[in-house]
């Protein structure tokens, strides 16, 4: 299995800008998690997903951000319009059980810089 | 606010020794508790987890301790190797709901 993957590893845009995060989580597995990591709030869960229904995200940062996943293999998290204190690293991770209490893989991330 | 904290940024050992790394939690509604250790450029990987109806979860050479009454935990790795050179992060659940991270610590084992 190839694992979680998310494109793209990295990401550089301007303020102002749309940018869109990929995901595919492991198949088979039933929960898909959104996480931020910076340096100054460590890492953080946005949201998550169970059977592709969003069950909490009450850590996206604000309504610039949303998530998406329209099927078993596959999400997107995007921020419209970017800021530069988006700038973080963005990781993905998959479940096989609903829920955070199952062990989860981690993808290997996409590094957002906004200019 | 944090309700998960790793107050010390990093630590360094010899090889061979213990590595002890801590977590303090203000939460007294988690009930269950995980380290992830990460390494440079990957995703954070599972190491070990421990529910709050425990106090001492053992998995090889990683053991987390768990405090309830001083909402502490610590993960020790006897003996330390330099592949466990990472930056370890302790979280925390309630209810499982709402997984909360400390900052992390970085693990330096020095041959």
């Amino acid at each position: 299995d190839a694992g979680v993957i998310q494109s793209p590893r990295h990401e550089v845009t301007e303020m102002g800008q749309e940018v869109t995060l990929r995901c595919k989580p492991i198949s088979g597995h039933n929960s898909l998690f959104w996480y931020r990591q910076t340096m100054m709030r460590g890492l953080e869960l946005l949201i998550y997903f169970n059977n592709n229904v969003p069950i909490d995200d009450s850590g996206m940062p604000e309504d610039r951000f949303s998530a998406k996943m329209p099927n078993a293999s596959f999400s997107t998290l995007k921020i419209q319009p970017s800021e530069p204190r988006d700038s973080a690293v963005y990781f993905c991770a998959s479940s096989l059980l609903a829920g955070l209490l199952d062990t989860q893989y981690f993808g290997p991330g996409t590094r957002l810089t906004v200019l | 606010d944090q309700q998960v904290k790793q107050n010390s940024p990093s630590l360094s050992v010899q090889e061979g020794r213990i590595s002890i790394l801590n977590c303090d939690y203000t939460n007294s509604m988690f009930d269950y508790f995980l380290w992830y250790k990460k390494y440079p450029a990957e995703g954070p990987t599972f190491l070990i987890s421990i529910s709050s109806i425990k106090d001492k979860n053992e998995d090889g050479r990683f053991t987390v301790f768990l405090n309830k009454s001083a909402k502490h935990l610590s993960l020790h790795i006897v003996p330390s190797q330099p592949g466990d050179s990472a930056v370890y992060f302790c979280a925390a659940s309630a209810d499982n709901n709402d997984m909360r991270f400390g900052a992390g610590t970085r693990l330096t084992v020095k041959p």
